[in-house]
C-alpha cells in the first residue's frame, strides 16, 4: 500500500510568481487536507477537499486555491508568492471525513 | 487557536517511559484527543486517539483523565528515534474536519 506522495520536494520561487503543489492520497482514500508549515510552528490549516469538493477552510486569502481530481489526488496552487508563503506545505489524506490523517512528507518551498 | 496546552519542551532517558501531559479543559462531549509526532523536516506522524477510555497500540498508550480535562500520552520505552515534536489535537468528527495543531512539546530522548 502506498503512502501519501507530494511533488516536489523542494521549489524555489520568486516573488509574483505562482506555484502549483501535488499529492497523491494514500490508495483508498477519499479525502485531502493541506497544511501550511512555517519554521519552529505546528501546522496550519489550508483547506479540505472531499470527493473534489471543497470542504472546509481556514483563515488563507484567495490566493491560495485547490483542486481534488475524481482519483482523489489534489493540487494546492498559490497565486502571486510572498516572502512569507516560504513554509513545508504538507498533505494529508483521511479515509472518510473524521478518521485519521496520514501526512505526506511535504514540500519545502522559499520565495526568495 | 489551538484547543489544547502543552509544555514546550521534555527530556527523556533512553530505555525509560516517555510521559508527555497535554490540557483540554474546555474539550466537548463528543471531542476526541489525538496524538501526532513529527521528526525533523518529516510529515506529521499518527500516534493514537481516544474519547474517554485509555488506548494502547503498538506505539504508545494514551490516558485520558475520567473528567477529560487532560491526557497523557505514553512512550514505554522511549529510544533515540522517538526524538521529535509531539502534538496533542482535540477534533470532533463532523463534516468539517478542521485539524488545529499547537506548537507541540518536542521531546528530546538522551541516550
Amino acid at each position: 500500500e502506498t503512502g501519501v506522495t507530494q511533488s516536489p520536494t523542494h521549489l524555489i520561487k520568486t516573488r509574483g510568481q505562482q506555484v502549483t503543489l501535488r499529492c497523491s492520497s494514500q490508495s483508498g482514500h477519499n479525502t485531502v487536507s493541506w497544511y501550511q508549515q512555517a519554521l519552529g510552528q505546528g501546522p496550519q490549516f489550508i483547506f479540505q477537499y472531499y470527493r473534489e469538493e471543497k470542504n472546509g477552510r481556514g483563515n488563507f486569502p484567495p490566493r491560495f486555491s485547490g483542486l481534488q481530481f475524481p482519483n482523489y489526488s489534489s493540487e494546492l496552487n498559490v497565486n502571486a508568492l510572498e516572502l512569507d508563503d516560504s513554509a513545508l506545505y504538507l498533505c494529508a489524506s483521511s479515509l472518510e471525513i473524521g478518521y485519521e490523517q496520514f501526512f505526506g512528507p511535504g514540500t519545502r518551498l522559499t520565495v526568495l | 487557536d489551538a484547543k489544547t496546552t502543552q509544555p514546550p519542551s521534555m527530556d527523556c532517558a533512553e530505555g525509560r517511559a516517555a510521559n508527555l501531559p497535554c490540557n483540554h479543559s474546555t474539550i466537548s462531549g463528543n471531542e476526541y484527543v489525538y496524538w501526532y509526532r513529527q521528526i525533523h523536516s518529516q510529515g506529521p506522524q499518527y500516534i493514537i486517539h481516544g474519547l474517554k477510555n485509555n488506548e494502547t497500540n503498538e506505539m504508545a498508550s494514551l490516558i485520558i483523565t475520567e473528567d477529560r480535562k487532560s491526557s497523557t500520552l505514553i512512550l514505554p520505552h522511549a529510544t533515540l528515534r522517538d526524538t521529535a515534536v509531539y502534538y496533542c489535537i482535540v477534533r470532533v468528527k463532523t463534516s468539517y474536519d478542521k485539524v488545529i495543531f499547537g506548537p507541540g512539546t518536542s521531546l528530546s530522548v538522551i541516550p
